[in-house]
């Protein structure tokens, strides 16, 4: 049952930018934080944004997070072959009084 | 160092009930704003957050599963305990928990390494 839309694949070749969309509501994204989950393979979600387009320590700076209206965004840039995994969007949703994740997007690097 | 590790058991039957324990440590749930919450993963499929509680003993629940969800903490212990009623063959998950500081109800960091429940007969 997620509530934020994600594009299923995105991919590209060593060196390139990406960027995976992640589109909601007024009653989530419109109205409060998105955060960025990292998904490796078989293992477990990892925190890549906070509150936007927040880094914690450790994250390259290659991963940034972006917002407008009800729509977010994750650009990784000098893709490198260790970013392959799966992506997720999330945030609180006013209307659902709960947090809310997004449909997750595999990153491939060609 | 904030960990957090689920347990429970790897099988269960069909209309029974789970229980699940997300021990952890690196904080206190009696901090202002830290809460821990549960997600779960299906095979293959997108994350589902479930619940959440935090350290006002305030709780949270998915709106399409609060009927069958419970959700309990032990500070002493630091332990959150999460239990699902009748489950179900589509309940089958890997199931995580997560530590959501500051209040902020969509950062989850750090993630438990999750624990894998089949339901079949």
């Amino acid at each position: 049952q997620s509530v934020l839309t994600q594009p299923p694949s995105a991919s590209g070749t060593p060196g390139q930018r990406v960027t995976i969309s992640c589109s909601g509501s007024s009653s989530n994204i419109g109205s409060n934080y998105v955060y960025w989950y990292q998904q490796l393979p078989g293992t477990a979600p990892k925190l890549l944004i906070y509150r936007n387009n927040q880094r914690p320590s450790g994250v390259p700076d290659r991963f940034s997070g972006s917002k407008s209206g009800t729509s977010a965004s994750l650009a990784i840039s000098g893709l490198r072959s260790e970013d392959e995994a799966d992506y997720y969007c999330a945030a609180w949703d006013d209307s659902l009084s709960g947090p809310v994740f997004g449909t997750g997007t595999k990153v491939t690097v060609l | 160092q904030v960990t957090l590790r689920e347990s429970g058991p790897a099988l269960v039957k069909p209309t029974q009930t789970l229980t699940l324990t997300c021990t952890f440590s690196g904080f206190s749930l009696s901090t202002s704003g830290m809460c821990v919450s549960w997600i779960r993963q299906p095979p293959g499929k997108a994350l589902e957050w479930l619940a959440l509680i935090d350290w006002d003993d305030d709780k949270y629940y998915s709106t399409s599963l609060k009927t069958r969800l419970t959700i309990s903490k032990d500070t002493s212990k630091n332990q959150v305990v999460l239990t699902m009623t009748n489950m179900d063959p589509v309940d089958t998950a890997t199931y995580y928990c997560a530590r959501i500081p500051y209040g902020d109800y969509g950062w989850f960091d750090p993630w438990g390494q999750g624990t894998l429940v089949t339901v079949s007969s």
